[in-house]
C-alpha cells in the first residue's frame, strides 16, 4: 500500500465550478502537509502549506487537514482557466516529501 | 535565471549508453534531491543530499547514482540506461538553516525529460 493515496482523476469542470481534492495518508508521523501545483511541462510549484489540522485558506484556495482521519484535502472556489494543471499532495515528516500520484483538473472556459 | 537549473532539459539515448543528468541552483540551500516522476505514479525519491558529504539513497535508487561536488552541485546518473527508466526527471532543493522556505518545502528545477530507446 502506497503511503499516500490520492483520488486519481482526471478532472474537467466548467469555469466557476468548485474543485474538491482529496488524498489520505498512512504515516502519522507525517507533520506538514502541503499541496503542489503543476502547470505542463513545468516542475512542481507550492500552492499551500499547512501545519496541524484544520482548514487554511488563501484567496479562491482552502486546504483542509484532518489528522485523525489522515485526510487531506483541497478546494479551489471560482475555478479558471488558469487553474488547469496536476495538483499533487504532499505530507512530510522533517524534510522528506512524500507525494501522492496527483489529479490532473482541466477547467473549461 | 532559474533558481534550480537543470540540464539537458530533453536527452534522447540508448540501452547501455551512460547518462549524466545535472542539477545547480542559486537558492543557496543545503539540500538537493533527484524524483522521478511517471505518468500515474506520481514523484518518487531516487537520492538526497543534506550536505556534500551526506548521499542517501531513496525509494527507488537501483540502477542509479548521485554526486554532491558541491553544495550548489548535484548530478544524477545512469551508468547503464534501460528503456524503463524513461521517465520526467526533477531536481529540488530545500532550506534547513531558517535562511528561506519552511520546514519541507521543496522547490523545483523544470525537469528532464530522457528517453531511452
Amino acid at each position: 500500500q502506497k503511503e499516500v493515496e490520492q483520488d486519481p482523476g482526471p478532472l474537467s469542470v466548467p469555469e466557476g465550478a468548485i474543485v474538491s481534492l482529496n488524498c489520505t495518508y498512512s504515516n502519522s508521523a507525517f507533520q506538514y502537509f502541503m499541496w503542489y501545483r503543476q502547470y505542463s511541462r513545468k516542475g512542481p510549484e507550492l500552492l499551500m502549506y499547512t501545519y496541524s489540522s484544520g482548514n487554511k485558506e488563501d484567496g479562491r484556495f482552502t486546504a483542509q487537514v484532518d489528522k485523525s482521519s489522515k485526510y487531506i484535502s483541497l478546494f479551489i472556489r471560482d475555478s479558471q482557466p488558469s487553474d488547469s494543471a496536476t495538483y499533487l499532495c504532499a505530507p512530510s515528516n522533517d524534510y522528506k516529501l512524500s507525494f501522492g500520484a496527483g489529479t490532473t483538473v482541466t477547467v473549461r472556459a | 535565471d532559474a533558481d534550480v537549473t537543470q540540464t539537458p532539459r530533453n536527452r534522447i539515448t540508448k540501452t547501455g549508453k551512460r547518462i549524466m543528468l545535472e542539477c545547480s541552483q542559486t537558492k543557496g540551500h543545503d539540500r538537493m534531491y533527484w524524483y522521478r516522476q511517471d505518468p500515474g505514479l506520481g514523484l518518487q525519491l531516487i537520492y538526497y543530499s543534506f550536505d556534500v558529504k551526506d548521499i542517501n539513497k531513496g525509494e527507488i535508487s537501483d540502477g542509479y547514482s548521485v554526486s554532491r561536488q558541491a553544495q550548489a552541485k548535484f548530478s544524477l546518473s545512469l551508468e547503464s540506461a534501460i528503456p524503463n527508466q524513461t521517465a520526467l526527471y526533477f531536481c529540488a532543493t530545500s532550506d534547513t538553516r531558517g535562511t528561506g522556505g519552511r520546514p519541507g518545502e521543496l522547490f523545483f528545477g523544470e525537469g528532464s525529460r530522457l528517453t531511452v530507446l
